[in-house]
């Protein structure tokens, strides 16, 4: 079974809106770690945002936020006001269990910001 | 600048030979990893490195090898025995972090192209 589902190959959103990544997740795990990543054409994976499975609020950074419904094992990531400079793949990904582990990655979503 | 290196940025080699792609950290972490990646595709672990001597396997080792013989340094080989080796592959480095997240670092990549 998937460990990550991202269920949008791609998105469109006009600058300055606000918009949705969807991911699920799959685990067992009552502890666990979910992470976004951004990956520009040029190629490099750049940490977005976390949310640990036990954090009592849903996580922020910037125009980053991530919309957390344990419950429903969703990790939406939200931007707002988006920028040209959003344009790229996201990927979001989940750690199980406390310490360290692997990641384990979803296939992203291609996000297109028009003027 | 703290950060992780690869190179080349892009590599071509003839099918039955290997090649050793070149990851260095300077971000004194203890944890390295190697991902690939392929075209709409998420990332694939291929092998990691907890601590300096020691990896294991990740999710499609087969095909490559690795070594740890420096914290700085996790260089992998993509040997003749792998199938399909023209891929986008990624280095990444983590430490625990404040809140114990083990955020991966990445670097910028190595486009390998096998004709």
């Amino acid at each position: 079974a998937q460990k990550i589902t991202q269920t949008q190959p791609g998105m469109f959103v006009q600058e300055k809106e606000a918009v949705t990544l969807d991911c699920t997740y799959d685990t067992s795990d009552p502890s666990y770690g979910l992470f976004w990543y951004k990956q520009p054409s040029s190629g490099e994976m750049i940490f977005l945002i976390y949310q640990g499975s036990y954090d009592q609020q849903n996580a922020t950074e910037g125009r980053y936020s991530l919309n957390f419904q344990k419950a429903r094992k969703s990790a939406n990531l939200v931007i707002s006001a988006s920028q040209l400079g959003d344009s790229a793949m996201y990927f979001c990904a989940m750690r199980e269990g406390n310490g360290f582990q692997k990641l384990v990655f979803g296939t992203g979503t291609r996000l297109l910001v028009s003027p | 600048d703290g950060g992780i290196t690869q190179s080349p940025k892009y590599l071509f080699r003839k099918e039955g030979q290997n090649v050793t792609l070149s990851c260095e950290q300077n971000l004194n972490h203890d944890a390295m990893y190697w991902y690939r990646q392929d075209p709409g595709q998420g990332l694939r672990l291929i092998y990691y490195s907890q601590i300096v001597n020691d990896f294991q396997k990740g999710d499609i080792a087969e095909g490559y090898s690795v070594s740890r013989e420096k914290k700085e340094s996790f260089p992998l080989t993509v040997t003749s025995a792998q199938k399909n080796p023209t891929a986008f592959y990624l280095c990444a480095s983590s430490y625990p972090g404040d809140r114990g997240n083990y955020e991966q670092y990445f670097g910028p990549g190595t486009r390998l192209t096998v004709t």
